[in-house]
């Protein structure tokens, strides 16, 4: 079983509707990350959760540590939205090393 | 240009041969970090440097040597290319504080190398 399973593997939506992408772990962990990989391959970090809540845009990251899930929600979903969404986590202070879910497939259609 | 490179971009190869691909950052970061990343897979940690002249192994490291001469550059070297190696290699550094990187993780736009 992976340390970090991400659901679904893809997705496929609508313009405008909202959008939520899930992150479960098995370790304990110091911090989680969001990432964004773009159809030309580039790969863009949007979040750094290590509790609560973020929120950049349309964008919101949660992150629930008894549960050991973390969730991405897309508001107002736009073709421009789609992407590969990739979860990583960072075990433990002092880790000096990402593993990550092997990343969700996000095609919006206007 | 600021930010983090990668060189070459694209690269086919032939097994047996070494390859040496590239990375850059303007930053002074000092963490760098080599991932590549496969179907199936995700992306994976081949190495890591916490610092000039201060590397460490990652998930997959075999058949890769790295180095660390200077903080600015991180090159990946394959030393006898094989198929298996065939992967999109994304370069990324990080700040750091004490023995860690902090926060966010900035990529570089990755390399497609093929071994024939």
């Amino acid at each position: 079983k992976n340390e970090v399973e991400q659901s679904p593997q893809n997705l496929t939506a609508q313009e405008g509707e909202f959008i939520t992408i899930n992150c479960s772990y098995s370790v304990g962990i110091s911090a989680l990350h969001w990432l964004q990989q773009h159809p030309g391959g580039g790969i863009v970090s949007l979040f750094m959760l290590s509790s609560g809540k973020k929120k950049h845009g349309r964008l919101i990251a949660t992150i629930n540590i008894q549960e050991k899930h973390s969730s991405l929600h897309i508001t107002a979903s736009h073709p421009r939205d789609s992407a590969v969404y990739i979860c990583a986590v960072r075990s433990g202070q002092g880790a000096q090393k990402l593993v990550f879910g092997q990343g969700t497939r996000l095609t919006i259609n206007p | 240009d600021a930010g983090i490179t990668q060189s070459p971009r694209y690269k086919i190869t032939e097994t047996g041969r070494q390859v040496t691909l590239m990375c850059h950052q303007t930053w002074s970061h000092s963490y760098m970090f080599w991932y590549r990343q496969d179907l199936g897979h995700g992306l994976r940690l081949i190495y890591y440097s916490a610092a000039a002249d201060i590397t460490d192994k990652g998930e997959v490291p075999d058949g890769y040597v790295v180095s660390r001469s200077k903080t600015e550059n991180f090159p990946l070297t394959l030393e006898s290319a094989t198929r298996s190696q065939t992967s999109v290699y994304f370069c990324a550094s990080a700040s750091g504080r004490g023995s860690t990187f902090q926060e966010t993780q900035y990529f570089g736009p990755g390399t497609r190398l093929l071994v024939l």
